[in-house]
């Protein structure tokens, strides 16, 4: 009964391809966040969405877009990868929004463009 | 960057012995959370504090936070070989709509 899931764990896909992350929480928050951790371990907020509407949108290249299905999934799709892209990254839920209250994260996925 | 600070970026001790985390950070906030991370896994929550507060206990974890000096401290007591992992002390801000990682502290304690 994980609270906060991701899929893949691990993506490793070419420079210029298209590739999407899921996420999933079960633990009824209404917000659920992406972060992109570097090879530095710098943790940045990539976006936040509170009931399937964004909130906050870092600046973030629009090669990456984020879809809501419902409140229990946000997911990350990317277009045209770079190399720089390689990182880990991190889906996270709340119950409240603007980062007032616990973060749940997930496990990570560890993307490496190649 | 508004990035927050820690100190120290590397720690090492032996298991028993307390260890003593810093964060800095530079703008107006309305709660510090720390959070730990253990080699390859996500984030796990460890404590928040509301810039009300000035010091917060949970179980061997005591955080104080002085928001004169814009600092955090994060003490583990009697450490244990599984407090080894990365912490991390994130803040957010009066506005509600922006959240700042620290750099990090990567904890080792020797058996």
């Amino acid at each position: 009964d994980t609270a906060v899931s991701q899929t893949p764990k691990y993506l490793v896909t070419q420079m210029g391809n298209d590739k999407s992350i899921k996420c999933e929480q079960n633990l009824g928050h209404d917000t659920m966040y992406w972060y992109k951790q570097d090879s530095k371990k710098f943790l940045k907020i990539m976006f936040s969405y509170n009931n399937k509407e964004l909130i906050i949108n870092e600046t973030v290249p629009n090669r990456f877009s984020p879809k809501s299905p419902d409140k229990a999934h946000l997911n990350l799709h990317i277009n045209s990868l770079e190399l720089g892209d390689s990182a880990v990254y991190f889906c996270a839920s709340s119950g409240g929004q603007g980062f007032t209250d616990t973060q749940y994260f997930g496990p990570g996925t560890r993307l490496t463009v190649l | 960057s508004q990035q927050g600070e820690e100190d120290p970026q590397a720690l090492s001790i032996q298991e028993g012995e307390n260890a003593t985390m810093n964060c800095s950070y530079k703008t107006s906030i309305n709660n510090l959370q720390w959070y730990r991370q253990n080699s390859g896994r996500g984030l796990v929550h460890l404590i928040l504090i509301r810039s009300n507060e000035r010091e917060k206990h949970s179980g061997r974890l005591r955080v104080t936070l002085d928001t004169s000096k814009k600092s955090s401290s994060l003490l583990i007591t009697a450490s244990r070989a599984a407090d080894t992992a990365s912490y991390f002390c994130a803040t957010g801000s009066n506005t509600g709509n922006q959240f700042y990682f620290g750099t990090g502290t990567s904890l080792t304690v020797i058996p």
